[in-house]
């Protein structure tokens, strides 16, 4: 069975201070890594996604996230944050067959102040 | 424009007065899904569908009832609402047949069950 740990349910940052979102992930087989962002009153968004080739991935609106095996890890980054960034994000797992789920965790609140 | 539809947005109901959630999607995609989404809890799933008549109950499946009788529509029916079936809906698909495809979500529906 697949499983995400998202740590920190909010993070808070200045603007333009470095965006640091954390995920690990449990998988039974070689897993394929999603994040997503939700801003307020919207669905979900794909920022980025890992499948086996690159392990540093890079999304959209500057965001980028490196997977690392060994730590079972796929933290999500941005060098600079900006005020258009708050807003939670999912990290999530996909299943061991082609039509299977994908497992979200709980969700990551980013807070960014002027 | 490809995307997810969902309808309504918003709805407010009665315990016990049954209700119909639609989802649309215009992309010809064969795997569909409905999630909740619920402060502290993430995005849990309640059913699947990988095609045309072929549906499954996800991790919180209890409530709710599926049917995927044509490829682009997969509506999510609450026979008799409760208040804990308070939440905000997400339907989703996905072309199905590898796991490095993310999904595609619609906007949402908040329901709220007095």
């Amino acid at each position: 069975a697949q499983s995400v740990t998202q740590l920190g349910s909010h993070v808070s940052v200045s603007e333009g201070a470095l965006v640091l979102l954390r995920c690990n992930y449990s998988s039974s087989v070689p897993p394929y890594l999603f994040w997503y962002v939700q801003y307020p009153n919207q669905g979900l968004q794909l920022l980025l996604k890992y499948t086996s080739a690159a392990t540093l991935v890079k999304g959209i609106n500057g965001f980028e996230a490196e997977f690392k095996k060994s730590e079972t890890s796929f933290h999500l980054t941005k060098p600079s944050a900006h005020m258009s960034d708050a807003a939670e994000y999912f990290c999530a797992v996909s299943g061991d067959s082609g039509y299977s789920t994908l497992t979200f965790g709980k969700g990551t609140m980013l807070l960014v102040s002027p | 424009e490809a995307q997810v539809t969902q309808n309504p947005r918003y709805l407010i109901t009665v315990t016990g007065k049954k209700l119909t959630v639609t989802c649309s999607q215009n992309m010809n995609h064969e795997y569909m899904s409905w999630y909740r989404q619920d402060p502290g809890l993430g995005l849990r799933q309640i059913y699947y569908s990988m095609n045309v008549e072929v549906t499954d109950k996800g991790d919180v499946p209890e409530g709710y009832k599926v049917s995927r009788k044509e490829k682009r529509n997969f509506p999510l029916i609450l026979e008799s609402p409760s208040p804990n079936q308070t939440s905000l809906y997400f339907c989703a698909s996905s072309p199905g047949g590898s796991r490095a495809y993310g999904y595609t979500f619609g906007s949402g529906t908040r329901l709220t069950v007095v």
